[in-house]
């Protein structure tokens, strides 16, 4: 079984830029969650997809976006760069996204805005 | 809304010592808890959980966690610790109202040096 897949893995943009990212989740998992981890900040929630729909977000701007397909493919995508987007981007996925669910992770997406 | 303290960000040992890394979480009901582990290169991954029952818990690579309520607290132990052990650790809180989102602590930094 294959796990998450995050696309790309790397990534460059300056500020003002947007930028899209993509996680494919395990087959079958219905929940997909995406966090910001940065050195001083841990491993910080956005937002939790399930069924194609925002259940959760945390508190990001709204520069930060998301989505979900009927497929369970999720994006994000973060407009107007700045600088302190700089991050490494974290999707997680599983079942029915249930509290005591285990989460699976994906390798991320390192984003540098310069 | 929960939050997760993590007491130490970094941790060095030398093989074989034991290892006990603090995780302390502010929610007044009930919580689910989660040790992560990420190893160097490679993706986020569960270690151990804690829903109820024995507060005694046991996780993969000889790790195991105790629940202690009154002190809102759930430490990660292992007696001897092995090179490769190395990685960053995360202890996670869920709560069971709602559709509650996994919080995770800013992370502990183990180095063991052989």
């Amino acid at each position: 079984k294959a796990g998450v897949t995050q696309t790309p893995r790397y990534l460059i943009k300056t500020r003002g830029q947007q930028v899209t990212l993509s996680c494919s989740p395990i087959s079958g998992h219905r929940s997909v969650s995406w966090y910001q981890q940065t050195p001083g900040q841990g491993l910080q929630f956005l937002f939790e997809y399930f069924s194609e729909t925002q259940r959760n977000k945390g508190n990001f701007p709204g520069r930060f976006s998301g989505r979900q397909f009927s497929n369970s493919r999720s994006e994000m995508n973060v407009s107007t760069l700045e600088l302190g987007d700089s991050a490494l981007y974290l999707c997680a996925s599983s079942g029915g996204g249930g509290t005591r669910e285990k989460l699976f992770f994906g390798s991320g997406t390192q984003l540098s805005v310069l | 809304a929960q939050s997760v303290s993590q007491h130490n960000h970094h941790v060095i040992l030398s093989e074989a010592a034991s290892l006990e890394l603090g995780c302390n979480y502010s929610y007044g009901g009930t919580v689910n808890l989660f040790w992560y582990v990420q190893y160097p290169g490679q993706h986020l991954q569960l270690l151990l959980k804690y829903f109820s029952g024995d507060p005694l818990v046991k996780g993969i690579k000889g790790f195991e966690a105790e629940f202690i309520k009154s002190k809102f607290s759930f430490n990660l132990r292992k007696p001897s610790v092995q090179w490769s052990d190395t990685a960053e650790y995360f202890c996670a809180v869920t709560t069971n109202s709602g559709y509650s989102t996994l919080t995770f602590g800013k992370g502990t930094m183990l180095l063991v040096s052989p």
